[in-house]
């Protein structure tokens, strides 16, 4: 089954303790990236990748880093949160040759609260 | 600088009416146009799509109009079904084949029985 994986689903942190949201992703595409979801302001993208090794900002990166070093794998790290970042992640993936946006595969989502 | 909007939060539908749920966006670069379907606990499914070479998209109970001299894209969905409560985002990009989708702000369907 084609399938995007988050972990953790759900965690309450404290200002300041680096964390990370592990994304896995058994489809052997490309291209991943992180999306954060707040209210009245839909998703928006943190960070994407074009491949292993291979990644770029997105609309809203401050405070947060990523790594590929495997292509299933995409972790976001956020290495000092804060209550700013409390929100609803999602990672997501699609094929890059000849894909569009119904190719996209999202996760079921990482509830983070920081307090 | 929110470059696609859905200016209504939420919308409620009779079961069996037609849903009409809208979307604008500004910048004149994008020419492929999306919608997805979230419910609540899970992540964002896609639902249809249409590129800018076409005004009109159907899929089943589901269409997708784009008025690009407007910078404007509805869907419809005819009939409505209880099951089509959820929360809707349009999404849009600069060319087909860009993941890199910019999202509207959601619209929150419910369809009463």
């Amino acid at each position: 089954e084609a399938q995007v994986t988050q972990n953790p689903r759900y965690l309450i942190t404290v200002t300041g303790k680096k964390l990370t949201v592990t994304c896995s992703q058994n489809m052997n595409h490309e291209y991943m990236s992180w999306y954060r979801q707040d209210p009245g302001l839909g998703l928006r993208q943190i960070y994407y990748s074009m491949n292993v090794e291979v990644t770029d900002k997105g609309d809203v990166p401050e405070g947060y880093k990523v790594s590929r070093k495997e292509k299933r794998n995409f972790p976001l790290i956020l290495e000092s949160p804060s209550p700013n970042q409390t929100s609803l992640y999602f990672c997501a993936s699609s094929p890059l040759a000849g894909n569009s946006g119904n190719t996209i595969y999202f996760g079921e989502g990482s509830w983070l609260t920081v307090v | 600088d929110q470059q696609v909007k859905q200016n209504s939060p939420s919308l409620s539908v009779q079961e069996g009416r037609i849903s009409i749920l809208n979307c604008d966006y500004t910048n004149s670069m994008f020419d492929y146009f999306l919608w997805y379907k979230k419910y609540p606990a899970e992540g964002p499914t896609f639902l249809i799509s249409i590129s800018s070479i076409k005004d009109k998209n159907e899929d089943g109970r589901f269409t997708v109009f784009l008025n690009k001299s407007a910078k404007h894209l509805s869907l419809h969905i005819v009939p409505s079904q209880p099951g089509d409560s959820a929360v809707y985002f349009c999404a849009a990009s600069a060319y087909f084949g860009n993941e890199k989708l910019t999202f509207g702000t959601g619209t929150r369907l419910t369809i009463i029985p």
